[in-house]
């Protein structure tokens, strides 16, 4: 069976600090990984994905993950948090031999200190 | 290019009415995959659609039902509506049966009283 589970539903910075955003997974099959974020009120936007290349992937708005197999992680960093970072984020799994069904975690609540 | 949209943006119904919802895929794309997302919880998915056949489906009963149209949009169907079926519904379009990258529509807003 396939999940992802993101670790803190609530996390806080300060603006210009670090963001980090755990998430870990657990798949029968290699996974495929991706980042989704979402403002009030409206859909998911995808950050980034991992699709089995290069395991430090990077995406917009300045943020990055890397997977790391060995311990079933795709965390999510940005160097400097900007106040506009504040949204919900998921992480979320698909499968590789099929993409169609994607789990999603629970969400983080990211919230930016000024 | 046109992006996901779905229709309507809010509804409200009482339970064991029956209700339709709306997407229309981005151009190009023809799967369509819809989610429900609970208030505070992330999107859980109910179905897919590729070439107008269901290509896969989550734990959710019969009582929700799907079509996708030969223009690849798509209706979301829920009879005998129930008070926890109020969430956000999610539509999202993407390319091929095995498509990984999905890019969602705003969402419909359910509520059930």
């Amino acid at each position: 069976a396939q999940s992802v589970t993101q670790l803190g539903s609530h996390v806080s910075v300060s603006e210009g600090a670090l963001v980090l955003l755990r998430c870990n997974y657990s798949s029968s099959v290699p996974p495929y990984l991706f980042w989704y974020v979402q403002y009030p009120n409206q859909g998911l936007q995808l950050l980034l994905k991992y699709t089995s290349a290069a395991t430090l992937v990077k995406g917009i708005n300045g943020f990055e993950a890397e997977f790391k197999k060995s311990e079933t992680s795709f965390h999510l960093t940005k160097p400097s948090a900007h106040m506009s970072d504040a949204a919900e984020y998921f992480c979320a799994v698909t499968l590789s031999n099929t993409g169609n069904q994607f789990y999603f975690g629970t969400g983080t609540s990211l919230t930016v200190i000024p | 290019e046109t992006g996901v949209t779905q229709s309507p943006t809010h509804l409200i119904k009482t339970r064991g009415q029956q209700v339709t919802l709306r997407c229309s895929s981005q151009s190009g794309h023809n799967t369509v995959s819809w989610y429900q997302q609970a208030l505070g919880q992330g999107p859980q998915f109910i179905f897919q659609y590729y070439r107008e056949e269901e290509n896969g489906r989550g734990n959710f009963p019969p009582r929700f039902s799907g079509l996708q149209f030969p223009n690849y949009s798509s209706e979301l169907n829920v009879n005998a509506l129930e008070l926890d079926d109020s969430a956000l519904y999610l539509c999202a379009s993407s390319l091929g049966q095995g498509g990984v990258e999905q890019y969602f529509g705003p969402g419909t807003r359910l509520t059930v009283t």
